[in-house]
């Protein structure tokens, strides 16, 4: 069955980087999007990008454009999502999600990182 | 930016009773090339990641009960909760998936009342 499993929470200090990891298992890696989303405490769901495991190609919510950067590793069927220079309104729960291939939202999704930023 | 409003922010409804959620999006959502509308809907628990409910604005995602339901076109759409049961209190939110940024709505929640 199709998981995605992320990496545990993370508290960082304002300024720091975090790198939150996404592991799939159960369909083939390569041939899915692979979406970011967040959720600051009590809040809704906000957007922050997506990569194309197949061509690498990335696009990003403006609002984050040139502080965070997602990848790949094919190899061990894992995605990342690094957000540097943080400040404490990107405390929030991480979340990836699967993009369906047939143009059906995000249809998997990952249990969620808590990404805490405290000085 | 297609920006997506929900409407009302909150709600209560009996069990077995009707519930009702309205998301409208700030330009239309419709494909001209499959004339799908890339609209989907979501439930979220507390304390779980979202749940994929609809998708093309009115289709189920497999393993949905049939008191779920999507309609509208374009820019307006509709999930019904034919007959709410206590396992459907979550937060609802649509999200826009026809161009970047993909936006969600800012939720409903659906109470018992």
């Amino acid at each position: 069955q199709v998981q995605l499993v992320q990496s545990g929470g993370e508290v960082k200090k304002p300024g720091a980087s975090v790198k939150v990891s996404c592991k799939a298992s159960g369909y083939t890696f390569s041939t899915y999007s692979i979406s970011w989303v967040r959720q600051a405490p009590g809040q809704g769901l906000e957007w922050m990008g997506w990569i194309s495991v197949y061509n690498i190609n990335t696009n990003y919510a403006q609002k984050l454009q040139g502080r965070v950067t997602m990848t790949t590793d094919t190899s061990t069927s894992t995605a990342y999502m690094e957000l540097r220079s943080l400040r404490s309104d990107d405390t929030a729960v991480y979340y990836c999600a699967r993009v369906s291939s047939s143009e059906r939202g995000f249809d998997y999704w990952g249990q969620g990182t808590l990404v805490t930023v405290s000085a | 930016d297609i920006v997506m409003t929900q409407s009302p922010d909150s709600l209560a409804v009996s069990l077995g009773e009707r519930a009702t959620i309205n998301c409208k999006s700030s330009q239309s959502v419709l494909s001209s090339s499959n004339n799908k509308n890339f609209l989907a809907w979501y439930q979220q628990k507390p304390g779980q990641p979202p749940k994929l409910l609809i998708y093309w604005a009115s289709t189920r995602e497999s393993g949905v009960p049939d008191r779920f339901s999507g309609s509208g076109s374009g820019t307006d759409f509709t999930l019904t909760i034919s007959s709410l049961q206590a396992e459907d209190v979550a937060v609802y939110y649509c999200q826009q998936y026809y161009g970047t940024p993909q936006a969600f709505g800012p939720g409903t929640k659906v109470d018992i009342k």
